[in-house]
């Protein structure tokens, strides 16, 4: 089945500070969602961006679909960002579940 | 609209013992999913449905797991009997239809002792 891949696995910053999370996938792809999961463990879908850019307020996502590879970039990081970001895919090949990478937690310190 | 909402929020059983979880999907979705979440790792399918039909049960142990979804809305998840590995929490998601995005329930964590 498709391989997908984040990182950085782990990433401390400092409020106010910027990141960009990465998201490698090993197959061609017809869905790809980023997926923000807070401490208390509820899924919230941030983006639904198989292909192009997309922006919402201080995150934006863009998926390079011919080199299989998405980004999230979140600017003027909050304490409230922290958690795990998830990036899930459906593969265009006969396999049709949502396969998510392994996360990359991300800590915003006061 | 409302979300997905899935009950309980928690169960502790004992191993062996049974247990199941509801997930009401959001109306109008004709696609719902059960992802398993086990600690410090990604959410893994464990079935999808089409409507009332099975698409994908490729993943779910079926020697101890079962899942229906009669009349193409509400969805139960069992399992028989549970052992500590079942340890996670499960997940419920839906949406319209296969290739667009997906939204999850709050899950319910399990936890067997």
């Amino acid at each position: 089945g498709i391989q997908v891949e984040q990182s950085p696995p782990d990433l401390i910053l400092q409020e106010g500070a910027n990141s960009t999370l990465r998201c490698n996938f090993s197959d061609s792809v017809n869905n790809l969602q980023w997926f923000h999961q807070n401490p208390w463990g509820q899924l919230i879908n941030l983006f639904y961006i198989p292909s192009g850019t997309k922006q919402n307020g201080r995150l934006s996502a863009t998926t390079v679909a011919t080199e299989r590879y998405s980004l999230l970039y979140i600017s003027s990081s909050q304490t409230t960002d922290s958690g795990v970001y998830f990036c899930a895919v459906i593969s265009s090949g006969s396999a049709r579940q949502l396969t998510f990478g392994s996360g990359t937690q991300l800590t915003v310190l006061p | 609209e409302a979300g997905v909402a899935q009950s309980p929020r928690y169960k502790i059983i004992e191993k062996r013992q049974s247990v199941a979880f509801w997930c009401n999907p959001i109306s109008g979705h004709a696609t719902l999913y059960w992802y398993q979440q086990i600690l410090g790792q990604g959410p893994k399918l464990l079935i999808q449905f089409q409507n009332n039909g099975v698409v994908d049960d490729s993943q779910l142990p079926k020697d101890r797991f079962s899942a229906e979804r009669l009349k193409g809305v509400d969805s139960t998840l069992k399992i028989q009997p549970a052992k500590l590995e079942d340890s996670a929490v499960y997940l419920c998601a839906s949406s319209p239809s296969r290739n667009s995005p997906l939204h999850f329930g709050n899950g319910t964590r399990l936890t067997v002792t």
